[in-house]
C-alpha cells in the first residue's frame, strides 16, 4: 500500500526566501506525481503534474522534481511571497487513484 | 482549464437526517469521479470511485449503505450521507477525471463542509 509522507508538517519563512518542500513515497510504481495547493476551507488547486517518465516540471516560480528510484519529489518555490501561504499537498497517482500526503502548511511572513 | 463545482459549499444538519452533495463537471464530461473526505490536519482519504452508469467502487472501510453514490450522467455525481451522525462531520471533496489526448488529470471541486449536530 502506497504511503506518502510530507515533513515537516508546517514551515514559516520570511518573504523573499527560496524554499523546498519535500515529499516521499514508498511505492515507486506510480503513473504520476502531483502537487496541489489548498487554502483554508477550500478545495485543491493543481500546481504541477509530473508524469512518471519525466524528471521535473516548471510553472512560474514553481519547480517540481521527481526521482522515482529514491521515492522522492520536491517542490521548489522561488522568491516566496505572503500570497504563497497555504497548505501544499503532494499525491502519487496509479490506476487513476491518488494517494495524498498530509500536506505542509506554509506561512510566508511579510 | 477544467472546472468542477460542488453544491452546497456548507451544510449543517441534525443527527439522523440525510444530506446530498452534488459534484458537477462544468465544461467537460467525466465518466469517472472520485469522492474524498478530509479531517483537520489529515490527508484526503479516498472514499469511493464513481463510475457513470454503473455502481460505485468503495474503498475498504467505507460503508456503501451509509454513503450512497449516484453517477447518473457524465457531468453529475451525487454523494448522499444517510442517517448522518456527528462523526460524519467532515470536509468532503470530489474530483473528476479530464482526459485530453493521451493525458488525464484529476480536477477537484471546492469542497463541502458538513456539520452534523
Amino acid at each position: 500500500k502506497q504511503e506518502v509522507t510530507q515533513i515537516p508538517a508546517a514551515l514559516s519563512v520570511p518573504e523573499g526566501e527560496n524554499l523546498v518542500l519535500n515529499c516521499s513515497f514508498t511505492d515507486s510504481a506510480i503513473y504520476n506525481l502531483q502537487w496541489f495547493r489548498q487554502d483554508p476551507g477550500k478545495g485543491l488547486t493543481s500546481l504541477l503534474l509530473i508524469q512518471s517518465s519525466q524528471r521535473e516540471q516548471t510553472s512560474g516560480r514553481l519547480n517540481a522534481s521527481l526521482d522515482k528510484s529514491s521515492g522522492r519529489s520536491t517542490l521548489y518555490i522561488a522568491a516566496s511571497q505572503p500570497g504563497d501561504s497555504a497548505t501544499y499537498l503532494c499525491a502519487t497517482g496509479a490506476n487513476s487513484k491518488l494517494t495524498f500526503g498530509k500536506g505542509i502548511t506554509l506561512s510566508v511572513r511579510p | 482549464g477544467a472546472v468542477v463545482s460542488q453544491h452546497p459549499s456548507r451544510v449543517i444538519c441534525k443527527s439522523g437526517t440525510s444530506v446530498k452533495i452534488e459534484c458537477r463537471s462544468l465544461d467537460f464530461q467525466a465518466t469517472t469521479m472520485f469522492w474524498y473526505r478530509q479531517f483537520p490536519k489529515k490527508s484526503l482519504m479516498l472514499m469511493a470511485t464513481s463510475n457513470e452508469g454503473s455502481k460505485a467502487t468503495y474503498e475498504q472501510g467505507v460503508e456503501k449503505d451509509k454513503f450512497l453514490i449516484n453517477h447518473a450522467s457524465l457531468t453529475l455525481s451525487t454523494l448522499t450521507v444517510t442517517s448522518a451522525h456527528p462523526e460524519d462531520s467532515s470536509f468532503y471533496i470530489c474530483s473528476a477525471i479530464y482526459s485530453s489526448g493521451r493525458a488525464s488529470e484529476q480536477y477537484f471541486g471546492p469542497g463541502t463542509r458538513l456539520t452534523v449536530t
